[in-house]
């Protein structure tokens, strides 16, 4: 089945440290897109790409990196310089603009 | 991007039909309004899409009056399961340079038996 995977669904980051969440699609998505959600609120932009080898800052790009090396793929790090980094993690792609756009069961980020 | 109004909370039974209405005043030419469902620690689930007049798939309708500056999502006859947040979203531009969502905070559905 075509779908949206995230891994790993929960995970704990030390104070300091870099984690990266993966996001992988088999649906031949050319954009692909990561958004914040926190508790009782919508989702927010961190990072866009159009195509491979490209992409834009959300709204809350700071603190965050991405790389899209493959289309299929969207990696998105965590840096020690996002101060406040526990949330709800969603990555989405679609096929073309005024598509809907297909999202994962996301990665749940928390701080030891 | 235009911006969304949506109640915060919506309670219902089941077996009832439920419209959840989004007003959407600063909607663009080119925007289309889309619908997404989210459960719990779950991503968005694509409902319904449409641009004027009346959508209707398996699961839902959605009514979009000429003006387009509001729309009603209808949920027939609905279930336990239906218990989620709804999300009323415009401004997924013509390969516009965003292409990006616009998320409110929702409709919490709380249907009871």
């Amino acid at each position: 089945d075509g779908g949206i995977t995230q891994s790993p669904k929960y995970l704990f980051r030390k104070e300091g440290q870099n984690v990266t969440l993966s996001c992988e699609q088999n649906l031949n998505h050319d954009a692909m897109y990561w958004y914040r959600q926190d508790p009782g609120q919508g989702l927010r932009l961190i990072y866009y790409s159009q195509i491979v080898n490209d992409f834009q800052k959300g709204d809350i790009a700071e603190g965050y990196s991405v790389s899209r090396e493959k289309k299929e793929s969207f990696p998105l790090t965590v840096t020690s310089a996002q101060k406040n980094p526990t949330a709800f993690y969603l990555c989405a792609s679609r096929r073309e603009s005024n598509q809907p756009q297909h999202f994962g069961d996301g990665t749940r980020l928390s701080i030891l | 991007l235009a911006k969304t109004t949506q109640p915060i909370s919506m309670d219902s039974y089941e077996g009832q039909e439920v419209n959840i209405t989004c007003s959407h005043n600063n909607i663009a030419t080119n925007d289309y309004i889309t619908w997404y469902q989210q459960f719990p620690s779950q991503g968005p689930r694509f409902i319904i899409q449409g641009y004027k007049t009346k959508v209707t798939n398996e699961v839902a309708s959605l009514f979009i009056p000429a003006d387009r500056k509001s729309s009603t999502l209808s949920l027939p006859r609905v279930s336990l399961s239906d218990t989620a947040v709804y999300y009323c979203l415009v401004g997924e531009d013509y390969g516009g340079a965003t292409n990006k969502l616009i998320f409110g905070t929702g409709t919490l559905l709380a249907v009871q038996p």
